[in-house]
């Protein structure tokens, strides 16, 4: 079993739909990491966590330490939300969770 | 700030022969890191330093693969000599200790192509 494993691994929308994607780890955690990869290949830090719930712009990450379970929700998805989401935990990556946002 | 400086973009090289990778920190992180990305096995953290001291190279695969940062400007990731299973993205990233050292910030990556 992966240390940190995200699901889905693959996730079509339609644009406007909320999206959820999950992370789950099993290590002691100092701090969560959400990466946006976009098809190009950059890589981009989303969010850093260690408790509670961040927002920017439309992206939310929540953490609960209790059941070491993260969600990176998206509002209102837009097509050039499509990307690689990558869930990181003390330097230990997920295998990414594809998003598509068809228009 | 210029962000992360990787280079090259892309390197091509033959089986066997040593490959040197570069990559400029943020000016004031302390830390750095170095990453491989692959279609089997996604994103693979090789080695991170702390103050130019390594600290964790336990993701290095083989001895094939050496790390060095002499200062806090610079750091390269050798591999000698290439095999075609070397063939990967390798990311550098570097952060701040003000962030208990994961607020990343990664660099464009080079492409490397052993054939």
């Amino acid at each position: 079993k992966n240390e940190v494993e995200q699901s889905p691994q693959n996730l079509t929308a339609q644009e406007g739909e909320f999206i959820t994607i999950n992370c789950s780890y099993s290590v002691g955690i100092s701090a969560l990491h959400w990466l946006q990869q976009h098809p190009g290949g950059g890589i981009v830090s989303l969010f850093m966590l260690s408790s509670g719930k961040k927002k920017h712009g439309r992206l939310i990450a929540t953490i609960n330490i209790q059941e070491k379970h993260s969600s990176l929700h998206i509002t209102a998805s837009h097509p050039r939300d499509s990307a690689v989401y990558i869930c990181a935990v003390n330097m230990r990556f997920g295998a990414g969770t594809r998003l598509t946002v068809k228009p | 700030d210029a962000g992360v400086i990787q280079s090259p973009r892309h390197e091509v090289t033959e089986m066997g022969q040593e490959v040197t990778l570069r990559c400029k920190p943020i000016s004031g992180h302390d830390y750095l890191f170095w990453y491989r990305q692959t279609m089997m096995r996604g994103l693979e953290l090789l080695i991170y330093f702390n103050n130019n001291v390594p600290i964790d190279d336990s993701g290095m695969p083989e001895d094939r693969f050496s790390a060095k940062m002499p200062n806090a400007s610079f750091s390269t990731l050798k591999i000698q000599p290439s095999e075609p299973r070397d063939s990967a993205v390798y990311f550098c990233a570097s952060s701040s200790s003000n962030t208990g050292g994961y607020g990343y910030t990664f660099g464009s990556g080079t492409r490397l192509t052993v054939v």
